[in-house]
């Protein structure tokens, strides 16, 4: 898998349910970010977790870290219409930069 | 909250035109950033900029393409003779500190008839 690659690429859940989403990375890294994208809109920052850390909570939102695996994980629990939306994750290396996979279509149907 | 701002939302330009697209980051920031996402695809980095000059740079980045803070609020990105291939959503972020969360734009989608 490339560089921040994740998977499934494309979820449909039922609205309640809780969605999972998975990315994988080749490098080391200083931390790891998701964000969402509504449709052909701007990227809206989620969640931040740095690589000494192994989960974090935010509202709905859960992530883990496996830095053994190179992977993490986004879990939105109760899933709502309103979280339909692209979401990637995205890794700061050694540079100055992120780097973004290809994304995770979710839709939250009613 | 304070947000990254851009401006134009949309610009339409012909090929071999050049085209400044402005960002204003979070005033306190220091970090400032652009991306691109070609539709369907992913985003990608362009530039990072730091204390009024280029930190890194990645190959979409050439003699084309300059950044530039020209007073205390506004970062723009210019493309000097815009391409087919340059069509794309463009996206600038900023943030305080270089391992801190970044803060996107709401993007300036470019077309190049």
């Amino acid at each position: 898998s490339q560089q921040g690659e994740e998977d499934p690429q494309a979820l449909s859940i039922q609205e309640g349910e809780n969605a999972t989403m998975n990315c994988s990375y080749k490098t080391s890294i200083n931390n790891l970010q998701w964000y969402r994208q509504n449709s052909g809109r701007g990227l809206v920052h989620l969640i931040l977790i740095r690589s000494n850390e192994r989960e974090k909570h935010s509202g709905r939102l859960r992530v883990t870290l496996d830095t053994s695996k190179k992977s993490s994980s986004l879990l939105i629990t109760a899933s709502r219409a309103a979280d339909t939306a692209s979401y990637f994750c995205a890794t700061l290396g050694g540079g100055n930069k992120l780097t973004f996979g290809t994304g995770t279509q979710l839709k939250v149907e009613l | 909250e304070p947000e990254v701002t851009q401006t134009p939302s949309h610009q339409v330009t012909q090929m071999g035109q050049e085209v400044i697209l402005r960002c204003v980051p979070i005033s306190n920031h220091l970090y400032f950033y652009w991306y691109r996402q070609i539709l369907g695809q992913k985003v990608e980095f362009l530039v990072s900029f730091y204390n009024n000059e280029i930190s890194e740079k990645s190959e979409i980045f050439d003699d084309q393409f300059s950044v530039e803070r020209p007073d205390g609020s506004n970062f723009t990105l210019k493309i000097r003779s815009t391409k087919l291939e340059d069509s794309a959503m463009y996206f600038c972020a900023s943030t305080g500190g270089y391992t801190d969360t970044q803060y996107f734009g709401p993007g300036t989608r470019l077309t190049v008839l």
